[in-house]
């Protein structure tokens, strides 16, 4: 299986909105709604952001939104804030029940 | 609140065979509808999953890493555990032990638990 592909970066300033892209296959992203996405700041574990393309677990901000149209997820930060910089990775579960994960997109807040 | 703890050894030699261990507290390995996860990141480098193991102890490996790679529980200590075997520079990450959850009659999913990751340095 090939990593789904993730811009490397992608910039905005405060009060901006931002997309990542996530783009894989018929086998993994195209192919069922369990798409997620994970916020990593710098020397810390891996947070779930989104999970089944547009879900937020309790506690994520509703500025986080997911959505997905047929083999590309993308991610949504709305109102960007400082906090907001880190690396996000889309994951995917795949049609012979293994997960893949994005490459990897950093986002930088200007 | 479930907490996950990686631990192992952070140096091992190539073309030996790595252990890493971890420990979940606040819930048990052996009872829902979970899979507890193994994932790894080289330095500077992105996400990469390894495989799994579900509370009933069915396993998932990567395709990539399949042939190198066990995943097992130990029920009574509240553990599973990852073996790679024939190790080499390649394979220098953090791992991580992660919970993935399946909710909603299988209709919904989610990774929502991380440990803080252990790193594993293979070199002579």
């Amino acid at each position: 299986q090939s990593a789904l592909i993730q811009p490397a970066s992608v910039s905005g300033s405060p009060g901006q909105s931002i997309s990542i892209s996530c783009t894989g296959s018929s086998s993994d992203v195209g192919g069922h709604n369990y798409v997620s996405w994970h916020q990593q700041h710098p020397g810390k574990a891996p947070k779930v952001m989104i999970y089944d393309v547009s879900n937020r677990p309790s506690g994520v901000s509703n500025r986080f939104s997911g959505s997905k149209s047929g083999n590309t997820a993308s991610l949504t930060i709305s109102g960007l804030q400082a906090d907001d910089e880190a690396d996000y990775y889309c994951s995917s579960y795949t049609s012979s029940s293994t997960w893949v994960f994005g490459g990897g997109t950093k986002v930088t807040v200007l | 609140q479930v907490q996950l703890r990686e631990s192992g050894p952070g140096l091992v030699k190539p073309s030996q065979t790595l252990s890493l261990t971890c420990t979940v507290s606040g819930g048990s390995i052996s009872s829902g509808d979970y899979y507890w996860n193994w994932i790894r990141q080289p330095a500077g480098k992105g996400l990469e999953w390894v495989g799994r193991v579900h509370t009933r102890g069915g396993p998932n490996y990567s395709p990539s890493l399949n042939s190198r790679v066990t995943i097992s529980r130990e029920t009574s200590k509240n553990q599973f555990s990852l073996k790679m075997t024939s190790l080499t520079a390649a394979d220098t990450a953090i791992y991580y032990c992660a919970r993935e959850t399946w909710v909603s009659g299988r209709n919904s999913v989610l990774i929502d638990y991380w440990g803080q990751g252990t790193l594993v340095t293979v070199s002579s």
